[in-house]
């Protein structure tokens, strides 16, 4: 079965340091990965996506992620943050063998220290 | 804004009663996906339905149902309901059926059962 893990529940770093989350996923073919954040009250937004090709994906807002399938991960990336990057960021893998669903991580809070 | 819209945004009822959260999906598209997000379970698929027609299940309980209308709007009803059921559901469309098509969310509708 497909499943994401997210190890870190909580991350603080202070604003204008890099950033990177890690994602590990699980998952028997190809995998079509995301990467979503989550705003107090808010929906989820895509920051990025990872279908083929390139395995560095460049998203909104000055993420990027790195697809390594040898290590089966999709960490999310960004080099200098800023205090409104402060929010949740669930990685995902989809789809299932049937329907198009995305299986979601446990999610990272990210906390920006000024 | 993901263009995809969620009523009521906040919803309080008691046990064993019954609800229906409405979604209307971005412009166009044909696919609506309905997600629970709760504490203890996280982000979790339950339903896929493309152009009025289930197309995937998730871990949606018996005492859950959903239905795509003929202007592709989509209404998930929850009766018996119980405390458990408190959490955040959120509706999603994407344009087709296409594995790793992506997939936007909106805001949510928050569920509260006293």
């Amino acid at each position: 079965a497909q499943s994401v893990t997210q190890p870190d529940i909580h991350i603080t770093v202070s604003e204008g340091a890099s950033l990177e989350l890690r994602c590990n996923y699980s998952y028997g073919a190809t995998p079509y990965l995301f990467w979503y954040v989550q705003s107090p009250g808010q929906g989820l937004q895509l920051l990025l996506k990872y279908f083929s090709g390139d395995t560095l994906v460049q998203g909104i807002k000055g993420f990027e992620a790195e697809f390594k399938r040898s290590q089966s991960s999709f960490n999310l990336r960004k080099p200098s943050v800023h205090w409104s990057d402060a929010a949740e960021y669930f990685c995902a893998v989809g789809p299932a063998l049937y329907g198009n669903k995305l299986v979601f991580g446990a999610g990272t809070i990210l906390r920006v220290k000024s | 804004d993901s263009g995809v819209t969620q009523t009521p945004k906040h919803l309080i009822t008691a046990t064993g009663q019954r609800v229906t959260l409405r979604c209307s999906p971005r412009s166009g598209d044909l696919s609506v996906y309905w997600y629970q997000q709760s504490l203890d379970q996280g982000l979790q698929f339950l339903i896929q339905y493309y152009n009025g027609e289930e197309r995937a299940k998730g871990n949606i309980l018996e005492r859950f149902s959903a239905q795509q209308f003929p202007d592709l709007h989509s209404e998930l009803n929850l009766s018996s309901l119980e405390l458990g059921d408190s959490a955040l559901y959120f509706c999603a469309s994407s344009a087709k059926r296409e594995a790793g098509e992506t997939q936007y969310f909106g805001p949510g509708t928050r569920l509260l059962v006293l």
